[in-house]
């Protein structure tokens, strides 16, 4: 049973508009998010993190919220650039530094 | 500084054959994981080492897979028998090991069984 799902395998957006990425989860006892983003034959890039203390984490044009009693994150992309275009994972841990459980990926293509 | 460093970048073989992928972390980091990633699917995790501890084999799919950390840092992932569902993206990772932090990526090897 997957434990992290990301329910749109796809999902295109207009430049300069905001992408809004989901991922839910069934694990209460995950701990920490990350999202990477992940270009074709590239390894996965590390793009924001979020502890369960925290209901929300900026980094530029990049916020991840996080609904624990909902066990939902979500990633915003303001404004979506072209070369945002990639395939965004989503993952959870357990209790730091032990395997990341990933969900299966949303391939966002952002048009010009 | 140096990310993650992964070799061969791809390798094609035989049915029946075994192979070794290896991997470089970043300097400093002593937890090493080992993904791969099928076709259409998400990250599958397969082994970790932490420091100097006994890895966590639990996501080895079969006994044809093993894996082991030579001082610390370089990792060598091996295949026996290769089989063509073995055919993946081998993804090897870092962190820290010491709080809760992110994994760093290497660019992977594509692996393909003929």
């Amino acid at each position: 049973d997957q434990q992290v799902k990301q329910n749109s395998p796809s999902l295109s957006v207009q430049e300069g508009r905001i992408s809004i990425l989901n991922c839910d989860y069934t694990n209460s006892m995950f701990d920490y998010f990350l999202w990477y983003k992940k270009y074709p034959a590239e390894g996965p890039t590390f793009l924001i993190s979020i502890s369960s203390i925290k209901d929300k984490n900026e980094d530029g044009r990049f916020t991840v919220f996080l609904n624990k009693s909902a066990k939902h994150l979500s990633l915003h992309i303001v404004p979506s650039q072209p070369g945002d275009s990639a395939v965004y994972f989503c993952a959870a841990d357990l209790t730091g530094n032990t395997p990341l459980v990933f969900g299966k990926g949303t391939r966002l293509s952002v048009i010009a | 500084g140096a990310g993650v460093s992964q070799s061969p970048s791809n390798k094609v073989t035989e049915k029946g054959k075994d192979v070794e992928l290896r991997c470089d972390p970043i300097s400093g980091h002593t937890a090493l994981y080992w993904y791969r990633q099928s076709l259409g699917q998400g990250l599958e995790f397969l082994i970790y080492f932490q420091g100097n501890s006994a890895p966590d084999k639990s996501g080895l799919p079969s006994d044809r897979f093993s894996a082991e950390r030579t001082g610390g840092s370089v990792s060598t992932l091996t295949i026996q028998r290769t089989q063509q569902e073995d055919s993946a993206v081998y993804l090897c990772a870092s962190s820290l090991g010491l709080t809760k932090g992110p994994q760093y990526f290497g660019p992977g090897t594509r692996l393909t069984v003929l």
